[in-house]
């Protein structure tokens, strides 16, 4: 069955330091799309990366990078140099084609605290 | 500006007391979703809409009714509201033939004493 796991429920750190988020996710299916999605104190989600299970490439995009890892059906998320404005709930996603992507399985989140 | 937009932000009710939260959105998007957020649970999705006049089950349905009358809305209806449907609810939306991202309304705190 499909599956999504955030092991880490909370993770705490100090300004600068980096910080990664592990997303290690379940599926039967060979073409999926994972998601990492971000939610600030405010409550809104906020998207940040969609990758295909075709595309095994690590992306970066400032600060943050994303491992994706089909042998280990991971998809890891790293901020670099932390900061404050990064504390928030972090949540993993998947979408499956044999759903016909009609449904986005979340993980249940990793909420990170940056303190100054 | 293209968005999604949930109302009410908050609501306090009370058991049995029917309610609705509107959510529309201004994108032309053929797929609209409900969600709920648990601690602990994420979100999980209740209904979801391919087009007008379309809907269908997602996980956590039970409680819930959904309509499709118009493409821009996706109400959802809470007939008879229990106190385990206390949650916070996202509407979300994108074009169908797709598997782009979802765009997300700002949420619905509901709490059912």
């Amino acid at each position: 069955a499909q599956k999504v796991t955030q092991a880490q429920t909370e993770i705490s750190v100090v300004e600068k330091e980096d910080v990664t988020l592990d997303c290690v996710y379940e599926t039967r299916d060979t073409t999926y799309y994972l998601f990492w999605y971000k939610q600030p104190p405010s409550g809104e989600l906020v998207f940040l990366i969609r990758r295909n299970s075709f595309d095994e490439q690590n992306e970066i995009s400032g600060r943050y990078s994303w491992n994706f890892q089909k042998s280990t059906s991971s998809f890891n998320f790293t901020i670099t140099a932390s900061q404050v404005v990064d504390s928030a709930v972090y949540f993993c996603a998947l979408s499956e084609a044999e759903g016909g992507y009609n449904k986005l399985i979340f993980g249940a989140g990793t909420r990170l605290a940056v303190h100054p | 500006e293209a968005q999604v937009t949930q109302n009410p932000r908050y609501l306090i009710t009370v058991t049995g007391k029917k309610l609705t939260v509107t959510c529309s959105q201004n994108m032309n998007h053929e797929y609209m979703s409900w969600y709920r957020q648990d601690p602990g649970l994420g979100l999980r999705q209740i209904y979801y809409s391919m087009n007008v006049e379309v809907t269908d089950k997602g996980d956590v349905p039970e409680g819930y009714k959904v309509s499709r009358k118009e493409k821009r809305n996706f109400p959802l209806i809470l007939e008879s509201p229990s106190p385990n449907q206390t949650s916070l609810y996202f509407c979300a939306s994108r074009r169908h033939s797709t598997n782009e991202k979802l765009f997300f309304g700002s949420g619905t705190q509901l709490s059912v004493l």
